[in-house]
């Protein structure tokens, strides 16, 4: 079965740094979300992408997805403190199923 | 407010015993779907239900159940609970029933098997 593996699983970055987080399948992308998590909360949505090549924007985070290298990049320019959370990836299975990588924790320290 | 709603937020139990988790979807979603997610799992599709039937099953326990009812809303039924069962449960919809549609996450119901 298809799985999300992400990378770093931790990340500590200086606020207004830059910071990207990966995520890469084991089989072969057809879109990927990307979904934000504040600790013991519920997931809020991101960004969808469908397309290889794609690319999109929402503020200060940009999302690609990469078919060929079976990965998705998520990318925050110059960090806040709202950045901090969970990000996680997620995709169909081949079989219906939308799976989930284990998640990358973001810190941004004052 | 992602207008998914979770019963309880909270559940503190013992083991053998049940319980049952209650998810309203978004007003108009068709799709509800079940995660699991701990701190070794990670988040874990249980099941998905479409429009009263069952779309999608992932690594469901047999000691757990699901149904989604006619006014759409669902419930996930857990008995002979485990230690390893604690959790935070995710309810989530979508309005059609394809993998790649927008997922609403409810605020989750936090299970403690004691």
């Amino acid at each position: 079965s298809q799985e999300l593996e992400q990378s770093p699983q931790s990340l500590i970055v200086q606020e207004g740094k830059n910071l990207t987080i990966n995520c890469t399948s084991s089989k072969t992308l057809y879109g990927l979300y990307w979904y934000k998590q504040k600790y013991g909360e519920g997931l809020i949505f991101l960004m969808m992408l469908q397309k290889g090549g794609e690319e999109k924007s929402h503020e200060k985070i940009t999302a690609k997805l990469d078919e060929k290298k079976q990965q998705s990049s998520l990318h925050i320019t110059a960090s806040q403190p709202s950045h901090a959370g969970i990000y996680l990836c997620g995709a169909d299975d081949n079989t219906g199923k939308l799976i989930f990588g284990q998640g990358t924790t973001l810190q941004v320290k004052p | 407010d992602s207008g998914v709603t979770q019963t309880p937020k909270h559940l503190i139990t013992a083991t053998g015993q049940r319980v049952t988790l209650r998810c309203s979807p978004r007003s108009g979603d068709l799709s509800v779907y079940w995660y699991q997610q701990s701190l070794d799992q990670g988040l874990q599709f249980l099941i998905q239900y479409y429009n009263g039937e069952e779309r999608a099953k992932g690594n469901i326990l047999e000691r757990f159940s699901a149904q989604q009812f006619p006014d759409l809303h669902s419930e996930l039924n857990l008995s002979s609970l485990e230690l390893g069962d604690s959790a935070l449960y995710f309810c989530a919809s979508s309005r059609g029933q394809a993998v790649y549609e927008k997922l609403f996450f409810g605020s989750g119901t936090q299970l403690s098997v004691l």
